[in-house]
C-alpha cells in the first residue's frame, strides 16, 4: 500500500513569509504526526491530530498550526517565517496514536532566506 | 519529561563486523521504546519496537535490541553488517498514556562502514 506522501519535497521562501506543508497519511491511519529535524536540535515532536482534532502538542510558538481534513490528509502552517525554522518537517502517521509505531513520510525540506 | 540519550554520534564499523549502538533512556513508567533508521535524503523507517514482554526484539534487516530496565538502556546489535547499513540510527521513546508528548528521540549515531 501507498506510504506517507508530504509535498512539496522542497521549498524555499524569505523571512515574514508563511508557509502550508500538505502530509497525506497510510490509508486507514487516524493518527498524524508532525516534527521538526534540524542538525542542532534533532528530531522534535510539533503536534499530533486524530480524528481532525489536536491531541498533543510539543514546546513551540503559536506561529506552528494545522489542522486534519476529515479523509485524515493534514497540512501544517508555518506563518511569520524566520531564518530558525529552515528544517526538514516529517509527517508520521499510525492506526492509533503519537505513541505507536510510526511511519514516516520523506519530508518537506524547507529553506528560509 | 521523556529524553533519550545516545552517547555516539559516529560510529565506523568495518563490514562484516558486528555493530552494537547505545541508547539511554529517561522516562517515568514503562516506555515505549522505538530504533529508527535514516538514509539521506529521506525519512525515517521503523527497525523495532518493545512495548512489553520479552526484552530481547527482533526486527528488520537482521537487527535486534535488548531493553534493560535495570540500566535504562534499549541498546541495537547487528551480528553483521552490511555497507547498505551505512545510515543515520535513531532511538525514541514514548509512553502508553496516549502520547502526549510524542516520541522522544535520541540526537542519532550516524553509522560508517568500511570496506
Amino acid at each position: 500500500k501507498a506510504g506517507v506522501t508530504q509535498t512539496p519535497r522542497y521549498l524555499i521562501k524569505t523571512r515574514g513569509q508563511q508557509v502550508t506543508l500538505s502530509c497525506s497519511p497510510i490509508s486507514g491511519h487516524r493518527s498524524v504526526s508532525w516534527y521538526q529535524q534540524t542538525p542542532g536540535q534533532g528530531l522534535q515532536f510539533l503536534f499530533e491530530y486524530f480524528s481532525e482534532t489536536q491531541r498533543n502538542k510539543g514546546n513551540f510558538p503559536g506561529r506552528f498550526s494545522g489542522r486534519q481534513f476529515s479523509n485524515s490528509r493534514s497540512e501544517m502552517n508555518v506563518s511569520t517565517l524566520e531564518l530558525g525554522d529552515s528544517a526538514l518537517y516529517l509527517c508520521a502517521s499510525s492506526r492509533d496514536g503519537a505513541n505507536q509505531p510510526q511511519h514516516f513520510g520523506d519530508g518537506t525540506r524547507l529553506s528560509i532566506l | 519529561a521523556q529524553s533519550v540519550t545516545q552517547p555516539d554520534i559516529h560510529i565506523t564499523v568495518s563490514e562484516g563486523a558486528s555493530l552494537e549502538l547505545r541508547c539511554n533512556y529517561s522516562y517515568g513508567a514503562t516506555p515505549y521504546l522505538f530504533w529508527y533508521v535514516q538514509s539521506p535524503g529521506q525519512g525515517l523507517q521503523l527497525l523495532l519496537k518493545y512495548f512489553s514482554g520479552d526484552t530481547l526484539v527482533q526486527g528488520i534487516k537482521g537487527f535486534e535490541a535488548e531493553f534493560k530496565r535495570s540500566q535504562s538502556s534499549f541498546n541495537l546489535r547487528k551480528p553483521s553488517v552490511h555497507w547498505s547499513d551505512a545510515a543515520e540510527y535513531f532511538c525514541a521513546v514514548g509512553g502508553p498514556g496516549g502520547g502526549a508528548d510524542g516520541l522522544t528521540f535520541g540526537k542519532g549515531t550516524h553509522l560508517i562502514i568500511q570496506p
